[in-house]
């Protein structure tokens, strides 16, 4: 079955630093990975996912998979990346999403 | 471009009694997701529509819950009767086809006494 780890349950950085969220699966299968945020008092949505290789607000996530990993990354936080971000695995031939159980980033002033 | 539409937003109900949700998808989304978030967890996947029949309901506890979507556009989700572990944020979703991106409703949060 597949599975999504997100280590970190709280991360705080200071603004212009950079930060990374882990992102670890387990998946027999060829993944297709994706980070979701969710800003305070907003609906969850789609940050970016790694078969369009685009980078977001600045963010990026590279697809290891010698070392099941898609972590995002983000050279220079700012205050409004302070959000939720869930790492999410698609699977199976209807493609459902296995969630991990996020990560809460606040970027510092 | 309208989101996706849920209500009630909250609900408070005691355990043994019945509660329904309901869902408007984003117009000509052909696939729609409820999912369960239980508070400190990612959003699990309780069941996928397509069009108006189930894809995937592998996780929906079926002894208590059901979920339909008559004329493939609204969805109502039920709960008979709740249990205290039922409380959650529950989730909808909707997306153009399978393979597509996802876009969430905001929500109704559901708290069982």
């Amino acid at each position: 079955a597949q599975r999504v780890t997100q280590p970190e349950k709280l991360l705080s950085v200071f603004k212009g630093a950079p930060v990374e969220l882990k992102c670890n699966y387990s998946y027999s299968g060829s993944p297709e990975l994706f980070w979701y945020v969710q800003y305070s008092r907003q609906r969850l949505q789609l940050l970016l996912r790694h078969i369009s290789r685009e980078s977001i607000k600045g963010f990026t996530a590279d697809l290891n998979k010698g070392e099941t990993s898609f972590h995002l990354k983000k050279p220079f936080a700012q205050e409004e990346d302070s959000a939720m971000y869930y790492c999410a695995l698609s699977s199976g031939s209807a493609r459902q999403l296995t969630f991990g159980s996020g990560t809460q980033l606040t970027v510092l002033p | 471009e309208a989101g996706v539409a849920q209500s009630p937003r909250y609900k408070i109900i005691e355990k043994r009694q019945s509660v329904a949700f309901w869902c408007n998808p984003i117009s000509g989304h052909a696939t729609l997701y409820w999912y369960q978030q239980i508070l400190g967890q990612g959003p699990k996947l309780l069941i996928q529509f397509q069009n108006n029949g189930v894809v995937d309901d592998s996780q929906l506890p079926k002894d208590r819950f059901s979920a339909e979507r008559l004329k493939g556009v609204d969805s109502t989700l039920k709960i008979q009767p709740a249990k205290l572990e039922d409380s959650a944020v529950y989730l909808c979703a909707s997306s153009p086809r399978q393979i597509e991106t996802q876009y969430f409703g905001p929500g109704t949060r559901l708290l069982v006494l």
